[in-house]
């Protein structure tokens, strides 16, 4: 299997539930992301991580969670979300200080009910 | 650091006419620049970049687009849309250092009418 692959690609939760979203990439990046995609906004960096080294988050609130155990997989731990937690959640990868640009996966479509 | 304005929210064309999507970016040093496509429930997919050299880049599907360094522009077109071409379209810019780094715009939805 080769490019970016995100599991589950759709993901209904209670608000006091917890889950994870799940990505791999078989492309031999050392950089990963994690994006919210809103209905109607921009997309929104999330969390980066560079070398399985967190660098960046952006003002994330804390019942998001990001985890990247090993440069090819990322995962996005959710915990007691909110019903506009609901979008589509994306991963990237990259190869750092290469200008190939990003390979996004499909997404999980996330519903807080 | 960079940034990146697609004037246009929503781009109606009929099927079979040209299409030109407008992408503006600001930056204080030189850049690379991606167009990037999102199908319906789908994760964004590259169309092209422009890297260096040759101003007009071709992509897949038909698409081009041509960086112009004096107006700070990379206006993506297609001669003839096909309904399948109805998608969102995203420019995203970067610095050359090629750090973690790509700044997108809010996105163009392309709608193709029969």
């Amino acid at each position: 299997e080769t490019g970016v692959t995100q599991t589950p690609r759709h993901l209904v939760m209670g608000m006091t539930n917890k889950k994870s979203l799940k990505c791999e990439q078989h492309l031999g990046h050392n950089a990963m992301y994690w994006y919210k995609q809103s209905a109607k906004k921009p997309l929104e960096l999330m969390f980066v991580y560079s070398l399985e080294e967190r660098v960046e988050n952006n003002s994330v609130p804390s019942r998001f969670s990001p985890e990247c155990p090993n440069s090819s997989h990322l995962f996005l731990h959710l915990h007691t979300l909110q019903p506009e937690d609901s979008a589509l959640y994306l991963c990237a990868s990259s190869q750092e200080h290469k200008p190939y640009g990003y390979t996004f996966g499909s997404g999980t479509r996330l519903t807080v009910v | 650091a960079q940034s990146v304005t697609q004037l246009d929210s929503q781009v109606p064309v009929f099927e079979e006419a040209p299409v030109e999507l407008r992408c503006n970016y600001s930056s204080s040093v030189s850049v690379y620049l991606f167009w990037y496509v999102q199908y319906p429930n789908q994760g964004l997919q590259l169309l092209l970049k422009y890297l260096s050299g040759s101003t007009l880049v071709k992509g897949i599907n038909g698409f081009e687009a041509e960086f112009n360094k004096s107006q700070t522009s990379f206006h993506l077109r297609k001669p003839s849309v096909h309904i399948s071409d109805t998608a969102e379209y995203f420019c995203a810019v970067s610095d050359r250092t090629g750090a973690n780094n790509l700044f997108f715009g809010t996105g163009t939805r392309l709608t193709v009418i029969p």
